[in-house]
């Protein structure tokens, strides 16, 4: 079945950092793929999205590549700051019985500190 | 406009006993979804709902577990009785339509813990 892999957390890096989080999924067809983060106290929120191959999804500074031949779409920031720190979700939109339900991985951790 | 709003925000209830946990979608969105993240594992669909009708029940645990969706606005998700491993982050998302372009707007989630 459908599934998405995720690094495994925690990630502490230092402000102004290059960062990776890894994310590669399984799927049949064509899923749209998408980033989720969560705040401290707040509810997930859609960070960047790709809906076909190749397509870059990109919000504040971040940016994830939809690589079909690589089944990947690692998020990646040049420098993250302090206030980037939470819990990031990977996702796929898959479609079962018409509905396109979201499979997450299970989140990583980032904390960036000043 | 106002987002996915989700009450409690957090509820604390023993073994056995009874628990509803309220979604109220973004206005005029159709599709509203339940997810539940048990501790430190991925977050996973329970069910969508289309206006009223349930589309897609497939992720629902067991029948402890009962959603309802009233007049297509606003949701509930009855645990009853709920056991220790229903604990979890429950979240609730609604989106304008049902197709995998189109973001689902979540809420803050409830944090439901049974002891």
């Amino acid at each position: 079945g459908n599934s998405v892999t995720q690094m495994e957390g925690p990630v502490t890096l230092s402000e102004e950092a290059f960062l990776t989080i890894n994310c590669t999924y399984t799927a049949t067809g064509y899923p749209s793929l998408f980033w989720y983060v969560q705040y401290p106290g707040e509810g997930l929120q859609l960070l960047l999205k790709a809906t076909k191959a190749d397509d870059k999804g990109s919000n504040k500074g971040f940016e994830a590549t939809y690589r079909k031949e690589t089944t990947s779409f690692h998020l990646e920031k040049g420098s993250v700051q302090v206030s980037d720190s939470a819990v990031y979700f990977c996702a796929l939109s898959s479609s079962t019985s018409g509905t396109y339900k979201y499979i997450f991985g299970t989140g990583t951790r980032l904390k960036v500190l000043a | 406009e106002a987002g996915v709003t989700q009450f409690p925000s957090h509820s604390v209830i023993e073994k056995g006993q009874t628990v509803t946990l309220r979604c109220d979608p973004i206005s005029g969105h159709d599709n509203l979804y339940w997810y539940r993240r048990v501790m430190g594992k991925e977050i996973k669909f329970l069910l969508h709902f289309v206006k009223e009708s349930k589309q897609d029940e497939s992720g629902m645990p067991n029948n402890r577990f009962l959603a309802e969706r009233t007049g297509g606005t606003y949701s509930t998700l009855k645990v009853q009785p709920a056991e220790l491993e229903d604990s979890g982050v429950y979240f609730c998302a609604s989106s304008l339509s049902g197709g995998a372009t189109y973001e689902q707007y979540f809420g803050p989630g409830t944090r439901l813990t049974v002891t």
